[in-house]
């Protein structure tokens, strides 16, 4: 079975500083991870994945198979980075094809 | 980008009647969409995928004959929540497979079951 685990349901900085989201996994085989982003009274829309290894809006993840990560960081946030933030994980369903398994969630909250 | 969407944006239903969602990709076309549900401040949860010109599948639990979906083209699929009840209410959010591994999202449909 595939899990992915947001320990934090709420995370509050300040402007200008670190973020940090964190998503941990559970899956058997070679995971495919995104971060998806859930701006107020928007749709969800993909932030970044991990096989592209890019920079979105200064926010980078790198997977860490070791420990099973796929944390979210941006060393410098910004106000409009307040947003809700979504981990999920591609793999194979119940039913056999491929879905996206969501962790619960982080919301995030940059103070001015 | 890609756009998918969603109608209609709420519905409020009586006891008893069936609701008809509708998720469209409107530039691009998607032989395979997803349903999921979304109760408050919690996750998605995935309910069906659905293939174009063949049955959905449905994830463990969730029943066929209360949640039905329809694929008919290449950029619709529907959902109908028959005899809806209050437990149904919920935020319904569908996404449209562009190409083999990205996923657009609709804005989704809350329905409020009275």
């Amino acid at each position: 079975a595939q899990r992915v685990t947001q320990p934090e349901k709420l995370l509050s900085v300040f402007k200008g500083a670190p973020v940090e989201l964190k998503c941990n996994y559970s899956y058997s085989g070679s995971p495919e991870l995104f971060w998806y982003v859930q701006y107020s009274r928007q749709r969800l829309q993909l932030l970044l994945r991990h096989i592209s290894r890019e920079s979105i809006k200064g926010f980078t993840a790198d997977l860490n198979k070791g420990e099973t990560s796929f944390h979210l960081k941006k060393p410098f946030a910004q106000e409009e980075d307040s947003a809700m933030y979504y981990c999920a994980l591609r793999g194979r369903s119940g039913a056999g094809s491929y879905q996206l398994t969501f962790g619960k969630g982080t919301k995030l909250s940059v103070i001015p | 980008g890609a756009v998918v969407s969603q109608h209609p944006s709420w519905v409020i239903c009586k006891s008893g009647t069936s609701v008809k969602i509708e998720c469209r990709s409107l530039d691009f076309q998607a032989t395979t969409m997803f349903w999921y549900r979304q109760f408050p401040k919690q996750s998605l949860m995935l309910m069906a995928t659905s293939n174009e010109g063949s049955k959905a599948t449905y994830e463990q639990g969730v029943e066929k004959d209360k949640f039905l979906i329809n694929h008919a083209s290449l950029t619709l699929s529907t959902l109908t929540v028959t005899s809806a009840h209050p437990e149904d209410s919920s935020f319904y959010i569908c996404s449209a497979l562009r190409g083999t591994d990205t996923q657009y999202f609709g804005p989704g449909t809350r329905l409020t079951v009275l």
